[in-house]
Parts: structure tokens; C-alpha cells; sequence
């Protein structure tokens, strides 16, 4: 079963506006991950947030995390046109951090 | 460094034959997992290892084998292939965690159509 749950599904916004995604999980959690993927090729890392932290920046990504409702989301500032892809969150279980559990996704559109 | 290689990119199979897929990476990594990612949905893990001789079940582990002789090599096998394993399926590894997980290295996934 699916641990995170991505919401939108899907997301179409212009080049140059901010996009946020936004991930609901189930369990506690030891950290909660954001993952990229191009179409037809592998995930890609982004950031990792532990289940101590609650807001954490890279270059333009901004993601925070709300243990207490748990949810986390991803903002993705100024957009551009390469970042069109599918976004996952993925959670390492307090239980079991060798694993994690992906979302279904969320699909970004950045048009020109 | 190549990072994390899968052999072969895709393949067609008929319902019963069998076929292994591999999975090499070169960063000394100490975890390997296999995954398995179906349309609209995210990936669903198939077997993982901690390490070099050890294997362990995921989530969806049926019709699976798996084999991790070598450290850096990590084999899915499926012995008599479904309608239902038509999926596109991604082998990823991480670093021996020192508190916590630590991010997976994925690799270009491998498309297998089943007949």
C-alpha cells in the first residue's frame, strides 16, 4: 500500500511561478525524501528531511514537514521549463528506515 | 562512475518464460533494492539487500527471486513470467545509513512487457 499520497495529481503552472506539492503519510517516520523523475528515465534525489527538522532549503527548492498532521511539502520556486516531471515523496518508516514507501506522484507541467 | 546500471533496457516476454534482470552499481553502496513502478502510481518495492549475501522481501515479493552474490551486482529473477509483472522496474542503492536513511541512486529502469 501506498505510504505517501501526493496531492495535486497533476499540476500546470507558466514558467517563472512557484509550484508547491504537497504529500500526506501515515506512520511516524525517521525522515521524509522528495524524488524527481523525467519521463522514461530514473528517480532522481532532491532533498531529505529528518522527522526533527521542520523547514529545509536547497537552491530553489523549499520543503517543509508537519509531523503532527503528517504532511510535507515541496515548493519549487521561480519554475522553468526543465522542471517539468513527475515529483514523489518517499518516508523511511521510525520503524524500518532501511526501506522507503513512495507516493503515487505528482505530475508537473511547466509551460513557456 | 557510472552510478547504477540495469541490463537489459527492454524486453518482451511470453507468459511462462523466465528472465533475470541486473542491476550493477559502482559506489561500494551496501544497500540494493528493486522496485517496481506500474502507470500513475509510484514505485512499490519488489526484494531489497543490506548487503552482499543477504537478501530480504518488500512489498509486492510474489513471482520474484532475487540473488546478491556480489556487492555491487544485485539479480532479479522471475521464474515464469505473468501478464500482471508487465511493469517497468527500477534498481536503486544507498550508502550504509550511519543514522537513518540516507538518499537512493537509481538506475534507468528496464521495461518488461509480458505477453
Amino acid at each position: 500500500s501506498q505510504q505517501g499520497e501526493e496531492d495535486p495529481q497533476a499540476l500546470s503552472i507558466q514558467e517563472g511561478e512557484n509550484a508547491t506539492m504537497n504529500c500526506s503519510y501515515k506512520t511516524s517516520i525517521n525522515n521524509l525524501q522528495w524524488y524527481r523523475q523525467n519521463s522514461g528515465r530514473g528517480l532522481v534525489h532532491l532533498i531529505l528531511i529528518r522527522s526533527n527538522e521542520r523547514e529545509k532549503h536547497s537552491g530553489r527548492l523549499r520543503v517543509t514537514l508537519d509531523t503532527s498532521k503528517k504532511s510535507s511539502s515541496l515548493l519549487i520556486t521561480a519554475s522553468r521549463a526543465a522542471d517539468t516531471a513527475s515529483y514523489f515523496c518517499a518516508t523511511a518508516d521510525s520503524g524500518s528506515a532501511r526501506q522507503l514507501t513512495f507516493g503515487s506522484g505528482t505530475q508537473l507541467t511547466v509551460l513557456p | 562512475n557510472a552510478g547504477v546500471t540495469q541490463t537489459p533496457k527492454f524486453r518482451v516476454l511470453k507468459t511462462g518464460q523466465s528472465m533475470t534482470l541486473l542491476c550493477a552499481q559502482d559506489m561500494n553502496h551496501e544497500y540494493m533494492y528493486w522496485y517496481r513502478q506500474d502507470p500513475g502510481m509510484g514505485l512499490r518495492l519488489i526484494h531489497y539487500s543490506v548487503g552482499e549475501g543477504t537478501t530480504a522481501k518488500g512489498e509486492v515479493p510474489d513471482g520474484y527471486n532475487v540473488s546478491r552474490l556480489k556487492k555491487q551486482n544485485f539479480l532479479l529473477g522471475l521464474e515464469s513470467a505473468a501478464p500482471s509483472q508487465t511493469s517497468v522496474y527500477f534498481c536503486a542503492s544507498s550508502p550504509f545509513p550511519p543514522a537513518g536513511q540516507m538518499a537512493q541512486y537509481f538506475g534507468p529502469g528496464t521495461r518488461l512487457t509480458v505477453l
